[in-house]
């Protein structure tokens, strides 16, 4: 299957610093990129949608101004968490729908990111 | 109420043993269904994905689904130490990989 990958897999910042997470699809294209946020015990839930070359699209109660997300080239996007505080830590995981299999709805995970922000 | 409702577990079966794992969910638009395998600290790995009512097998794995009771399965045969892990359903209204909707998962312990 296809491949995507993140970095960093884990993360300790300072309450108040920003932290940038990339996400990249190693051996296909991808115009659209899934961000999600999975607390313990809990499941995936959707944040938002990153779209190559245009902004990203939001899901109603994720703040845009503190999740920073940017898709510049087919194969990259980025997630920055600004300004973060404890209660931002937690497991972000983005997805990647390779183009080149329309109409599957397959998703592919990247490792995920495990941030903690004391 | 949740748009899918999955038991947490943690689920203990014997090695060899065929495990039941299920969702339910409201949303009558969704069409397509997924299970993924989530091992602890990794991203999910789709296993199954299927689109409508019916069954889907694929090796030790088949997928049901139930429409008109919004109810999905996923069933292991002959299950493994190797299989232990979070097993999440998810589910869509349209293909492509847009908006999936996830259970809160099912973990699961397979024991020598």
């Amino acid at each position: 299957g296809a491949v995507v990958s993140q970095h960093p897999s884990w993360v300790i910042c300072k309450s108040g610093t920003s932290v940038k997470i990339e996400c990249r699809s190693l051996d296909f294209q991808a115009t659209t990129m899934f961000w999600y946020r999975q607390f313990p015990k809990q499941s995936l839930m959707l944040m938002a949608t990153s779209n190559e070359g245009s902004k990203a699209t939001y899901e109603q109660g994720v703040e845009k101004d503190k999740f920073l997300i940017n898709h510049a080239s087919l194969t990259l996007s980025t997630l920055t968490v600004t300004s973060a505080h404890p209660e931002d830590s937690s497991f972000y995981i983005c997805s990647a729908r390779d183009e080149g299999r329309p109409g599957t709805g397959e998703l592919f995970f990247g490792e995920g990111s495990r941030l903690t922000v004391l | 109420q949740k748009e899918v409702e999955q038991d947490p577990g943690p689920l203990s079966v014997p090695e060899g043993a065929i495990v039941s794992l299920n969702c339910t969910y409201s949303n009558s638009a969704f069409q397509y269904f997924m299970w993924y395998r989530q091992y602890s600290r990794k991203g999910p790995e789709l296993l199954m994905y299927t689109y409508s009512s019916g069954n889907k097998e694929d090796g030790r794995f088949t997928a049901q689904v139930d429409k008109s009771s919004k109810y999905i399965s996923l069933f292991i045969r002959d299950s493994q130490p190797s299989d232990s892990a979070t097993y999440l359903c998810a589910m869509s209204a349209t293909g492509g990989g847009n908006k999936l909707t996830f259970g809160t998962g099912t973990q699961l312990k397979v024991e020598l």
